[in-house]
């Protein structure tokens, strides 16, 4: 089992639609987490870090499921500049001190007008 | 401001090439971080420095040396590389872990390295 995955994709959608990124972890230790997008032949972005009790920015919430180690990113009014991969981050427990950082293979988001 | 920065942009070398990276960051962070990123793949970590120390070290072969001269500085050396180095290598940083953060990274854009 991967240590960090995600749904496949690739993802189309029209502008307008709401999509759901889901992902999963298997370190139960895991401490943060994190959605990131990244273009094509850029540096991965930070998008938002990921906590229990929820959070949204704008368009976008995350939320994050520790029990079933589950993460999940909703785009609602998707645009055409949210075309993009996004990249699920685990960063690790306190066994690795906290800084080993796995990434998710991504999800390549494709919005179309 | 966020903002990581990498010299050179690009790299050609042959494989008897002696190379570095350069990584520079303004941000106060105390952590850095080194990533090889291949096509159509995720980036995968290479090496972590913590307050200047080496914290991780993801079984990365010899022939890449990383070098911390000081918080806001991070080379990599390179030496005697293979065709199938070639990928982006990107560096990040971080704040560290302290008490309530979630240790955010911010990356560079990144030096794309061709081996020949």
């Amino acid at each position: 089992r991967k240590e960090v995955e995600q749904d496949p994709g690739p993802f189309n959608v029209p502008e307008g639609a709401t999509v759901a990124f889901n992902c999963t972890y298997s370190n139960s230790a895991s401490q943060s987490f994190f959605w990131y997008r990244q273009d094509c032949r850029k540096e991965p972005k930070l998008l938002m870090s990921v906590y229990s009790s929820g959070n949204e920015d704008g368009r976008f919430t995350a939320q994050l499921n520790r029990a079933s180690q589950y993460i999940s990113l909703l785009i609602r009014d998707s645009k055409l500049s949210d075309s993009a991969t996004y990249l699920c981050v685990v960063n690790g427990g306190i066994d690795t001190g906290g800084f080993k950082t796995i990434f998710g293979a991504g999800t390549r988001l494709f919005v179309k007008a | 401001d966020t903002e990581v920065t990498q010299t050179p942009k690009h790299l050609v070398m042959g494989m008897t090439n002696k190379k570095s990276l350069k990584c520079e960051q303004h941000m106060g962070h105390r952590a850095m971080y080194w990533y090889k990123q291949k096509a159509k793949k995720p980036p995968e970590l290479m090496f972590v420095y913590s307050y200047e120390k080496l914290s991780i070290n993801e079984s990365v072969p010899s022939r890449f040396s990383p070098e911390c001269p000081n918080s806001s500085l991070l080379n990599l050396h390179l030496h005697a590389l293979q065709p199938e180095d070639s990928a982006l290598y990107l560096c990040a940083s971080s704040q560290g872990l302290t008490s309530g953060s979630p240790n955010e990274q911010f990356f560079g854009p990144g030096t794309r390295l061709t081996v020949l």
